[in-house]
């Protein structure tokens, strides 16, 4: 494809509720970020991918985040018993590999009523 | 972790001048790249300078960075109202992987 896609653009969950955002990297690109960003600050790392071998979670802010690229392109990221303080809204990029410049896509903004 | 921090928080200017954002950052880097973000077009890669780079351009881009400073600059030349954006640094450190550590970023407005 052209760029990252990511789905649903918008997603408004009541709060213990489960969630699963999707992304599309670039076709060939072989690592996949998982972003958070707050509102008025800058994207923070959540989990990164090369192919399907999840290399780093530490971003991960708790058990309840869980992220997952079984077939090493598309990736879901899921939050499990959402709570206030999980929306944001979350990024994901993919790059062709190490040190490379990240493409973005253009987020999913996460609402938890 | 190896978080750019961007200075000034906002910068007001008017069309046709030049602005001017610093990023400071505490530890040894691989390279560092510059991101701007507005409504528009999202999360956008800009450029990317490498620890043994000092200057580099790209169209009225340029980046200079000072690795025993630990500083690194963006100067936008000839500015319009479509640079009115959040421009973030990402240095990305010797230790951090390939993750991308965010500051605050720079709230750039350019008034018409």
């Amino acid at each position: 494809g052209a760029g990252v896609s990511q789905s649903p653009r918008y997603k408004v969950a009541k709060r213990g509720q489960d969630v699963a955002l999707r992304c599309d990297p670039i076709s060939g690109h072989v690592s996949l970020f998982w972003y958070q960003q707050a509102l008025g600050q800058g994207p923070e790392f959540l989990t990164y991918f090369q192919n399907e071998a999840q290399l780093d979670k530490s971003g991960l802010p708790s058990d309840r985040f869980f992220a997952e690229r079984p077939e090493g392109s598309v990736s879901t990221l899921k939050i499990q018993r959402t709570q206030q303080e999980d929306s944001a809204v979350y990024l994901c990029a993919s790059s062709l590999g190490y040190t490379v410049e990240q493409y973005f896509g253009p987020g999913t903004r996460l609402t938890v009523t | 972790s190896q978080q750019g921090e961007e200075d000034p928080q906002a910068l007001s200017i008017q069309e046709g001048e030049n602005a001017t954002m610093n990023c400071s950052y505490k530890t040894s880097i691989n390279n560092l790249q510059w991101y701007r973000q507005n409504s528009g077009r999202g999360l956008v890669h800009l450029i990317l300078i490498r620890s043994n780079e000092r200057e580099k351009h790209s169209g009225r881009l340029r980046v200079t960075l000072d690795t025993s400073k630990k500083s690194s600059s963006l100067l936008i030349t000839a500015s319009r109202a479509a640079d009115t954006a959040s421009y973030f640094c990402a240095p990305e450190g010797e230790t951090s992987g390939s993750r991308l550590t965010f500051g605050e970023g720079t709230q750039l407005t350019v008034n018409p």
